[in-house]
């Protein structure tokens, strides 16, 4: 199995921040990686696909980078709705997500 | 457009069984990988199960295998998730995914809730 490894757990910023999450894989996954965001009694979103790819409507502050073992999504001026849980998500090997980081805002 | 939705979850006692169902809509449904993953209380995602369109190939976490059976209805748009002997630890909301190909989940469905209690 291929354990998703997030770091932090929770982080606290302000608005205006950037911000940036990592993801660790237990082996290479190449660019077998995706990014989601879950907001409380929402179902969770697609934000990142194939490790940079942006999904179509997600706003451009989002970016995602990383190959092999090492993954980051970065939100360049953190605003008040991108308030959520992240997580990360490999496809080399079935399926397997992060234990998620909790964002909130200063 | 897409919309996916779950139902089927209550209150339920240990090693009784329940089945789960996705009514997909805005898609050809039979084109598409489903999944279903779940969140427990205070936990994260976990992936549980996929399903392929024709409905040919399945997948299962290794924790689920055995209990759960996942299999569509493609002329009804549907998905379903069959639990056998629950126990505590399945007590979650289940969503459903559409997949596309097997690289990622683009929709997910607003969940249902399976309680686990005696």
């Amino acid at each position: 199995d291929i354990q998703m490894t997030q770091s932090p757990s929770s982080l606290s910023a302000s608005v205006g921040d950037r911000v940036t999450i990592t993801c660790q894989a237990s082996q290479g996954i190449s660019n077998y990686l995706n990014w989601y965001q879950h907001k409380p009694g929402k179902a969770p979103k697609l934000l990142i696909y194939d490790a940079s790819y942006l999904e179509a409507g997600v706003p451009s502050r989002f970016s995602g980078s990383g190959s092999g073992t090492f993954f980051t999504l970065t939100i360049s001026g953190l605003q008040p709705e991108d308030i959520a849980t992240y997580y990360c998500q490999q496809f080399d090997t079935l399926y397997s997500f992060g234990q998620g980081t909790k964002l909130e805002i200063k | 457009q897409v919309q996916l939705v779950d139902s089927g979850g209550r209150l339920v006692k240990p090693g009784e069984s329940l089945r789960l169902t996705c009514a997909a809509s805005g898609f050809r449904f039979s084109d598409y990988y489903m999944s279903w993953i779940r969140q427990a209380p205070g936990k994260g995602l976990e992936w549980v199960s996929s399903i392929s369109g024709s409905g040919s190939t399945k997948y299962y976490v290794d924790s689920v295998r055995g209990r759960f059976t996942v299999s569509r209805d493609n002329a009804k748009n549907s998905l379903y998730l069959q639990i056998n002997s629950l126990r505590g630890e399945d007590t979650a909301i289940y969503y459903c995914a559409k997949g596309w190909g097997e690289r990622r989940f683009d929709y997910w469905g607003q969940g249902s809730l399976v309680t686990v209690s005696s």
